[in-house]
């Protein structure tokens, strides 16, 4: 199956700093991916879509200040939490989802990475 | 408006026992596409199976099994001789599919901890 990299897997950080979470397609070129958060005990919360080239989309309720994301290339996105705050902590999860060159086969399957465990101090 | 339910928060069962993970789900759509993952404790979503709604077979693999139920809108998932290897949270998840290729959102379910115990 195709693979999907996150870095770093955890962070802690001071109040007030800026984090950079990378996502990165090993195997495959993903026109889309898709980042989410995940608090303890609880399902995926999508936080944006972002599209190769293009601005990101995000969410209602989803601050794109404060969570900027960059797709710059086919195989990679970095979503950065600006000013990050205590509450900010979380379990970040990026996907991806793979170029299709055949046409009419509906929606694309999302791959996932491992996840970014962010502690912000 | 695209809605998955898991009513089944929290499951344990003791090993090699069949254990089904319930999902129902709610669309509009005439056509969309049906998932499962697995989260293990370390966190990453592993991808398990794509189901699209014109395609109502069951599928079988090894000692995994799905049920799809139109007429019941439920994609249910069962394990078979249950391991300790099987204990995760399961997610049941959903997307609108359309004939323009591209990646849609995943509308997910809450998840079901699923504990296999020895």
């Amino acid at each position: 199956g195709a693979v999907v990299s996150q870095h770093p897997s955890r962070v802690i950080c001071k109040s007030g700093t800026s984090v950079k979470i990378e996502c990165r397609s090993l195997d495959f070129q993903a026109t889309t991916m898709f980042w989410y958060r995940q608090f303890p005990k609880q399902s995926l919360m999508l936080m944006a879509t972002s599209n190769e080239g293009s601005k990101a989309t995000y969410e209602q309720g989803v601050e794109k200040d404060k969570f900027l994301i960059n797709h710059a290339s086919l195989t990679l996105s970095t979503l950065t939490v600006t000013s990050a705050h205590p509450e900010d902590s979380s379990f970040y999860i990026c996907s991806a989802s793979e170029l299709r060159t055949d046409i009419g086969t509906g929606t694309d399957t999302q791959y996932f990475g491992p996840g970014t465990r962010l502690t912000v101090l | 408006a695209q809605k998955v339910t898991q009513a089944q928060t929290e499951i344990s069962v003791v090993e090699k026992e069949d254990v089904t993970l319930d999902c129902v789900y709610e669309t509009r759509d005439t056509t969309y596409y049906l998932f499962w993952y697995k989260q293990p404790p370390s966190g990453e979503l592993v991808f398990l199976i794509r189901r699209n709604s014109f395609d109502e077979q069951n599928e079988i693999s090894g000692r995994y099994s799905w049920n799809f139920q139109k007429s019941t809108s439920s994609f249910n998932f069962t394990i078979t001789a249950s391991q300790v290897v099987d204990s995760a949270v399961y997610f049941c998840a959903l997307t609108p599919g359309h004939i323009i290729q591209g990646a849609q959102k995943l509308v997910f379910g809450q998840g079901t901890r699923l504990t296999i115990n020895p």
